[in-house]
């Protein structure tokens, strides 16, 4: 069975702030693919990435960036710089199916 | 169409009645999925379907639920005698077939049972 743990369930911060949103997970597959999605509070799932199990190559794109370490079973999730506009739910997923985590409520205060 | 489609966007039903729920894929993507939301949770797989494969339903709560798909085109789900558990966004997905190339969600069709 898959599983995604999110261990965070809020986090609170202050705009400019760095923050990093965790994401462990469980596989018995030897390939798979892991995503990260934003929900807004309009609702809609915002895809922000997809790594698939045998690139561990970390991933800069602007102010995101995303830590995969396939030894510890993580996906990590930074923003840098976070901005108002970041507050959302942040769910970590797993596999073809998609397996979702619990999400992760993040909130930047201006 | 540009994006999936979810109708209705939103439902209200008295507990007991049936619902159908509709997704339009975007066209050409073979695979989709259905997955439910409840309020403040994660998101909960229920049912996938891959070209003319059989669908894989293992994430069907009860045999309440079933959901149906022609081809590679429009997919139904569909609540039979609703309860106020049943309420919840259900949200479908579609992909042109592997992980590999991602997934497109729908905007959710938001069921309050009553």
């Amino acid at each position: 069975a898959q599983k995604v743990t999110q261990a965070q369930t809020e986090i609170s911060v202050v705009e400019k702030e760095d923050v990093t949103l965790d994401c462990v997970y469980e596989t018995r597959d030897t390939t798979y693919y892991l995503f990260w999605y934003k929900q807004p509070p309009s609702g809609e799932l915002v895809f922000l990435i997809r790594r698939n199990s045998f690139d561990e190559q970390n991933e800069i794109s602007g102010r995101y960036s995303w830590n995969f370490q396939k030894s510890t079973s993580s996906f990590n999730f930074t923003i840098t710089a976070s901005q108002v506009v970041d507050s959302a739910v942040y769910f970590c997923a797993l596999g073809s199916r998609l397996t979702f985590g619990e999400g992760t409520q993040l909130t930047v205060n201006p | 169409g540009a994006g999936v489609s979810q109708s209705p966007s939103n439902k209200v039903t008295e507990k007991g009645k049936d619902v159908e729920l509709r997704c339009d894929p975007i066209s050409g993507h073979t695979a989709l999925y259905w997955y439910r939301q409840r309020l403040g949770q994660g998101l909960e797989f229920l049912i996938y379907f891959q070209g003319n494969s059989a669908p894989d339903k293992s994430g069907l709560p009860s045999d309440r639920f079933s959901a149906e798909r022609t081809g590679e085109s429009v997919s139904t789900l569909t609540i039979q005698r609703t309860q106020q558990e049943d309420s919840a966004v259900y949200l479908c997905a579609s992909s042109q077939g592997q992980a590999f190339y991602g997934y497109t969600f729908g905007s959710g069709t938001r069921l309050t049972v009553v």
